[in-house]
């Protein structure tokens, strides 16, 4: 089975900052990646699919990017709307497991 | 509205059994596989099953195989996740997904609780 290691786990960052998150494939999984937000008591929202494909409605400042076994997510300019935990996800093979998710905390 | 409304979940002791729904409305529901996904209370998110779109072909995390049943009537707009022989371990909000581009979840239920206590 296909392992995903995100990182870090947790971050503190200010409004205004450029974040990065790091999603690691145990093994090579093309652009089946995708990346999801959730806000507490909600339900997971997805921002990117096919690696660095942006979903309809979701802000640019949010981007993807990689392919294989390293993907990372972006927030160019976090907001304050941002704070919430991100977890990547494989779509190449099953079972599809999540990452552990990353909690973006304010500074 | 695209919507997908999960119900079902409630208090089960250890080894019962439990079935949830997912109704879904505002798409043609018989044209998408669709998923269920869970997360136990402050942990990450696991996903559990699918099913393609016309019911015939299903997929399990090992967790739950032999004792989860994914199903669909696409009469009904209604998808279903059967849970049997329930441990303390399957407590969690279940969610329901569907499959979009890319095999990605874009549109999610708003996740029904399940305990698992005696």
């Amino acid at each position: 089975d296909i392992q995903l290691t995100q990182s870090p786990s947790f971050l503190s960052a200010s409004v205004g900052d450029r974040v990065t998150i790091t999603c690691r494939a145990s093994q090579g999984i093309s652009s089946y990646l995708a990346w999801y937000q959730q806000k507490p008591g909600k339900a997971p929202k997805l921002l990117i699919y096919a690696a660095s494909t942006l979903q309809s409605g979701v802000p640019s400042r949010f981007s993807g990017s990689g392919s294989g076994t390293e993907f990372t997510l972006t927030i160019s300019s976090l907001q304050p709307e941002d704070f919430a935990t991100y977890y990547c996800q494989q779509l190449n093979s099953y079972p599809l497991p999540f990452g552990g998710g990353t909690k973006v905390e304010i500074k | 509205e695209v919507q997908l409304v999960e119900s079902g979940g409630g208090l089960v002791q250890p080894g019962g059994s439990l079935r949830l729904s997912c109704a879904a409305s505002g798409f043609t529901f018989s044209s998408y596989w669709m998923h269920w996904v869970r997360q136990a209370p402050g942990k990450g998110l696991v996903w559990v099953s699918r099913i393609n779109s016309d019911g015939s072909s299903t997929s399990y995390a090992d967790s739950v195989k032999g004792r989860f049943t994914i199903s669909r009537d696409n009469a009904k707009n209604t998808l279903y996740l059967q849970m049997n022989s329930l441990r303390a371990e399957d407590t969690a909000v279940y969610y329901c997904a569907r499959v979009a581009r890319f095999d990605a979840f874009d549109i999610w239920g708003q996740g029904t609780m399940v305990t698992v206590s005696s």
